[in-house]
């Protein structure tokens, strides 16, 4: 079964650190671009960064740029975010998302999404 | 930055009838315009990418539809389990951008 867990939310104060991880199984991980892309409960989703199957290229939101920063480790099949700098305009529930081969920036399998709250 | 304006906000409609859902793009995407539903606490699900093709498993009665500016999701009859969001996304340009959604609810 193709899936997603992520992990790694939780409440943080602003200022503060958190790093989310997702583990990606039933699937060639290395084959695929991977994203990460948040939802405050009752709005749109919105893109928060990517990076390639080889991580050559990555990019980010405005909103993020700077702060967070994307990697993944092909060995262990995982994705990360490390997320720095948190402001509570980053309090989401934060999915990772696998882009289609040959469509990498469209997404079709996500996970269930871990949930980052920032507060003091 | 890309905008999509997705139209209506919501859609009333019972079980049976056809759905139209509008997409329009600040700038052209060319055909990479995908669609999206999503449930209550759901991940959204992919229905549509670069505009026409199905992603796998989604019925037939879901079909795309445009290109450049203007796009359309169409369910060409309602079943129950359509009542949900539905979100418009381009992956022409980065950042990648969403729709505000339409809510596709039963009259």
């Amino acid at each position: 079964e193709v899936q997603l867990v992520e992990s790694g939310g939780g409440l943080v104060q602003p200022g503060r650190s958190l790093r989310l991880s997702c583990a990606a199984s039933g699937f060639a991980f290395d084959d695929y671009a991977m994203h990460w892309v948040r939802q405050v409960p009752g709005k749109g989703p919105e893109w928060v960064s990517a990076i390639s199957w080889s991580s050559a290229g990555i990019g980010y939101a405005d909103s993020v740029k700077g702060r967070f920063t994307i990697s993944r480790d092909n060995a262990k099949n995982s994705l990360y975010l490390q997320m720095n700098s948190l402001r509570t305009e980053d309090t989401a529930l934060y999915y990772c998302a696998k882009g289609i081969r040959g469509s990498p920036d469209a997404f079709d399998i996500w996970g269930q999404g871990t949930m980052v709250t920032v507060s003091s | 930055e890309i905008v999509l304006t997705q139209s209506p906000d919501t859609l009333s409609l019972s079980p049976g009838e056809r759905a139209t859902l509008s997409c329009r793009a600040s700038q052209s995407v060319s055909s990479y315009l995908a669609w999206y539903q999503q449930k209550p606490g759901q991940a959204p699900r992919l229905l549509i990418y670069d505009a026409s093709n199905r992603a796998t498993g989604i019925p037939a009665r879901f079909s795309g539809s445009g290109s450049g500016t203007d796009f359309t999701l169409t369910i060409s009859s309602l079943e129950p389990e359509d009542f949900a969001m539905y979100y418009c996304q381009q992956r022409s340009n980065w950042p990648l951008t969403f729709g505000g959604g339409t809510k596709v609810e039963i009259k």
